[in-house]
């Protein structure tokens, strides 16, 4: 079955700490991969994706994920969080036919 | 323009009485979604549409209802509530041709007790 795993639950981490959330997805996913950032109350906003080409996509916000087609991964990762860092993301994979599937989502919490 | 909203924001039921959920999006989307989301499970399709006038079952179909009479507004019934049926419900919509492309309202909460 296609699967998108995200191996933490929770990351807690210092201010200005790099953090590293890691996502797997299975290999019969399609390549198209997805980073969600969704904040207390509120709905899903699109953090950064991978389409094709350049493996390494980046976000506005200092966010940074790379496609690694031999580990099958996505892991997102950013140098030096902020306290508005804290969400929560979510990992996608896109698999046509209208489906996305996401995993099960990694609580962020960036402590002072 | 607001993009895609969601009416109400919270709602609570009995179990057996019916609601409806709107969802209405201005980015004149061609494609909608709805989700639920629970603890430790992420989001999961319920229904979606592919134009006016078109539903289709997603992942987790049973025990709702859609419909999609105008572009700009997709529906969720929930016809006899369930205790199981409690979770955050949100909306989605995609431009035709990049349906992988979503965009989300801020969600609904929905208790059934």
């Amino acid at each position: 079955a296609q699967s998108v795993t995200q191996l933490d639950s929770q990351v807690p981490v210092f201010e200005e700490a790099p953090v590293e959330l890691r996502c797997n997805y299975s290999s019969s996913v399609s390549v198209y991969l997805f980073w969600y950032v969704q904040y207390p109350n509120q709905g899903l906003q699109l953090l950064l994706k991978y389409l094709s080409g350049s493996t390494l996509v980046e976000s506005i916000n200092g966010f940074e994920a790379e496609f690694n087609k031999s580990q099958t991964s996505f892991h997102l990762r950013k140098p030096s969080v902020h306290i508005s860092d804290t969400a929560e993301y979510f990992c996608a994979a896109y698999t046509g036919g209208f489906k996305t599937i996401f995993g099960a989502g990694t609580r962020l919490f960036v402590k002072a | 323009n607001a993009g895609v909203t969601q009416t109400p924001k919270f709602r609570v039921l009995k179990t057996g009485q019916s609601m409806t959920l709107l969802c209405a999006q201005d980015m004149n989307h061609e494609y909608m979604y709805w989700y639920r989301q629970d603890p430790g499970m992420g989001l999961r399709l319920i229904h979606y549409s592919v134009g006016e006038g078109t539903t289709a079952k997603g992942e987790v179909p049973d025990g709702y209802n859609v419909s999609r009479l105008k572009k700009q507004n997709f529906l969720l019934g929930l016809e006899s509530a369930a205790p199981s049926q409690t979770s955050v419900y949100f909306c989605a919509s995609s431009p035709s041709g990049l349906s992988y492309e979503q965009y989300f309202g801020p969600g609904t909460r929905l208790t059934v007790t």
